[in-house]
């Protein structure tokens, strides 16, 4: 089946630091992927849509200068997290569509990345 | 606007007891689909079960029933006989082209089996 492989999958940063998250999807060229992230005991909550090759679509109160999102590639698409501060310490976890498989209904997750900034 | 509900926040019961997470749903489109996914502490999701708002059959793997009913915009999830290793986050999601096919998660249902 296919695989989307998050890297890394823990990080500890200083605050004011920058911190890149990549996604991958090994076996299946993901045109779109999303990106969530989970604070403690919560759900996931979409932060942005990316397409290949286009600028991010952000949700509504997520900070586009703070949270950058590349989707330079079929295959890999990355969130950097700029100037981090504690808050910004979740569960971040990334989501790629399969357009080739039945229907493009496949979306296949990463094993997350736990950001800590210290 | 889409929208999961999961009322239930934890639920726990004791090894072998029957459990059924609660799934509450809404969307104006008429194609969308619902998921099922299990969080254990690692943090990962975990795949269940997908299903179309076509197919109201109801689906058995295993200790795992689903029970899909449009009428009352419900997808309730069973887990027979439950054990130890059910216990985890367990979400319901929604993802329609109305909400440009995203995917939509529902506050999640802790769920704790004890020995």
């Amino acid at each position: 089946g296919a695989v989307v492989s998050q890297h890394p999958s823990r990080v500890i940063c200083k605050s004011g630091t920058s911190v890149k998250i990549e996604c991958r999807s090994l076996d299946f060229q993901a045109t779109t992927m999303f990106w969530y992230r989970q604070f403690p005991k919560q759900s996931l909550m979409l932060m942005a849509t990316s397409n290949e090759g286009s600028k991010a679509t952000y949700e509504q109160g997520v900070e586009k200068d703070k949270f950058l999102i590349n989707h330079a590639s079929l295959t890999l698409s990355t969130l950097t997290v700029t100037s981090a501060h504690p808050e910004d310490s979740s569960f971040y976890i990334c989501s790629a569509r399969d357009p080739s498989s039945t229907g493009g209904y496949d979306y296949t997750f990463g094993s997350g990345t736990r950001l800590t900034v210290v | 606007a889409q929208k999961v509900t999961q009322a239930q926040t934890e639920i726990s019961v004791v090894e072998k007891e029957d459990v059924t997470l609660d799934c509450v749903y809404e969307t104006r489109d008429t194609t969308y689909y619902l998921f099922w996914y299990k969080q254990p502490p690692s943090g990962e999701l975990v795949f269940l079960i997908r299903r179309n708002s076509f197919d109201e059959q109801n689906e058995i793997s295993g200790r795992y029933s689903w029970n899909f009913q449009k009428s009352t915009s419900s997808f309730n999830f069973t887990i027979t006989a439950s054990q130890v290793v059910d216990s985890a986050v367990y979400f319901c999601a929604l993802r329609g082209g109305a909400g440009g096919f995203k995917t939509i998660f529902g506050a999640g249902t802790r769920l704790f089996v004890k020995a």
